[in-house]
């Protein structure tokens, strides 16, 4: 069954970076475009970017570019979202998502990544 | 970027009741949109696609409808595992937008 699975919680200082991972089984994940859904205050959503990992071509949502930066690693199927120059209104949960073809959106979300930006 | 702009923002409904939620686009977008739910504390899962079609394991008390610009997400005979946010989407133009949410509780 798919499965996306990412990494932990994380308090970051203002300024600083944060990664994040997104492994992914059950499926070609060099076959489908990974995206990365920002949620905040735990309602509204907002897509980040996307990355399809047979190639590394990104798209992004201008208002996050600068932001995001979305890499894979093929060899284990995982992928990964950088995020700079962390402020407070970073702080929000993140989610990595599996663009489905036949169905033509998301149909398998990870787990998400709480990221708290505090000193 | 095309806006969604779902309604209402909350609904209180009661167990075997019918819902509906509105979600209307800025832009015709040609039946491209999905229905997610998020259950408290968990990620959002597919609910329906273009517009209408419904996802593996979903159950048939779900339905979605509509076109151009308005669509709808229609919740027959409430159950107590429905309460949860609803989202809408459109994915026929990127940056792929979201609807505000609506919140579904049990009165």
């Amino acid at each position: 069954q798919v499965k996306l699975l990412q990494s932990g919680a994380a308090l970051v200082k203002p300024g600083a970076s944060v990664k994040m991972s997104c492994k992914a089984s059950g499926y070609t994940f060099t076959d489908y475009w990974v995206s990365w859904v920002k949620q905040s205050h735990g309602k509204s959503l907002e897509w980040i970017g996307e990355i399809y990992p047979n190639s590394g071509a990104t798209n992004f949502n201008e208002k996050f570019k600068g932001k995001a930066t979305l890499t894979v690693d093929k060899s284990t199927s995982t992928a990964y979202m950088e995020l700079s120059r962390l402020t407070s209104e970073d702080s929000a949960i993140y989610y990595c998502t599996r663009y489905g073809t036949t169905v033509a959106t998301f149909d398998y979300w990870g787990q998400g990544v709480m990221v708290t930006v505090s000193s | 970027d095309i806006q969604m702009t779902q309604s209402p923002a909350s609904l209180s409904a009661s167990l075997g009741e019918t819902v509906t939620i509105e979600c209307l686009a800025s832009e015709d977008i040609y039946s491209n949109l999905a229905w997610y739910q998020q259950k408290p504390g968990k990620s959002p899962q597919l609910l329906i696609y273009y517009a209408n079609s419904l996802n593996d394991g979903v159950p048939s008390r779900f339905s979605g409808s509509g076109s151009g610009t308005q669509y709808s997400l229609k919740i027959n005979s409430l159950q107590s595992e429905d309460v949860s946010i609803y989202f809408c989407q459109q994915n026929y133009d990127s940056p792929w937008t979201f609807g505000g949410g609506t919140k579904l509780e049990l009165k």
